[in-house]
């Protein structure tokens, strides 16, 4: 089936750690986005990328960073510059040429500890 | 950026009845698309029903309709004859064209509560 898978679903850091959360699809879609999901803020785009190998920063791309060095993964790494990063974390993918919803990912929870 | 507003952060229905989510939202757009999305316990995002702006129909998918009012900027969800599986977050969303960078926004989500 296709989708898109994303892992852990649970993952706990330490303050000041360095940490990638992975996104993966098979649906061949060219566009892939990261939403961070806090209570009471809706989603907040942090990155985005429309194609292979390019990427643009969303409305809360400060402490984090991307790659997109293969069209079905976009892992997204969490720094320890994020200072607040604990959150619910979502990835979504879309076909870009046709304005049809996104799919997303079932979510990774990370706390910091 | 965009912005799209749910001022209902709860809402909650008898079994059977109807309830109606708000959504307003800020664009000088007049090309766009218009999204419900639904948020279960299970935290996975579904697509309840989209909305196309250049289209003057509302959308309809079984049970789920939208009043779309393009001159007030405004997206309501309507539920009809409410079921429990229907209890679940509902966040509006509004997603730019193409040309101008093919982002969705979201509102802040409205927590539908269905009552048996």
């Amino acid at each position: 089936d296709g989708g898109i898978t994303q892992s852990p679903k649970y993952l706990f850091r330490k303050e000041g750690q360095n940490v990638t959360l992975s996104c993966e699809q098979n649906l061949n879609h060219d566009a892939m986005y990261w939403y961070r999901q806090d209570p009471g803020q809706g989603l907040r785009l942090i990155y985005y990328s429309q194609i292979v190998n390019d990427f643009q920063k969303g409305d809360i791309a400060e402490g984090y960073s991307v790659s997109r060095e293969k069209k079905e993964s976009f892992p997204l790494t969490v720094t320890s510059a994020q200072k607040n990063p604990t959150a619910f974390y979502l990835c979504a993918s879309s076909i870009r040429t046709v304005l049809y919803g996104y799919t997303f990912g079932s979510g990774t929870r990370l706390t910091v500890v | 950026a965009q912005t799209v507003t749910q001022s209902q952060p709860e809402m909650s229905v008898q079994e059977a009845e109807t309830v109606t989510l708000s959504c307003t939202y800020d664009t000088s757009e007049s090309d766009y698309y218009l999204f419900w999305y639904k948020q279960p316990p299970s935290r996975q995002m579904i697509l309840v029903i989209r909305q196309e702006a250049y289209k003057q129909q509302n959308a309809t998918e079984n049970r789920f309709s939208v009043n779309f009012q393009k001159a007030a900027k405004s997206f309501s969800l309507k539920i009809s004859d409410s079921q429990l599986g229907d209890a679940a977050m509902y966040f509006c969303a509004y997603r730019t064209p193409l040309n101008t960078g093919n982002q969705f926004y979201f509102g802040t989500g409205t927590s539908l509560t269905v009552i048996p």
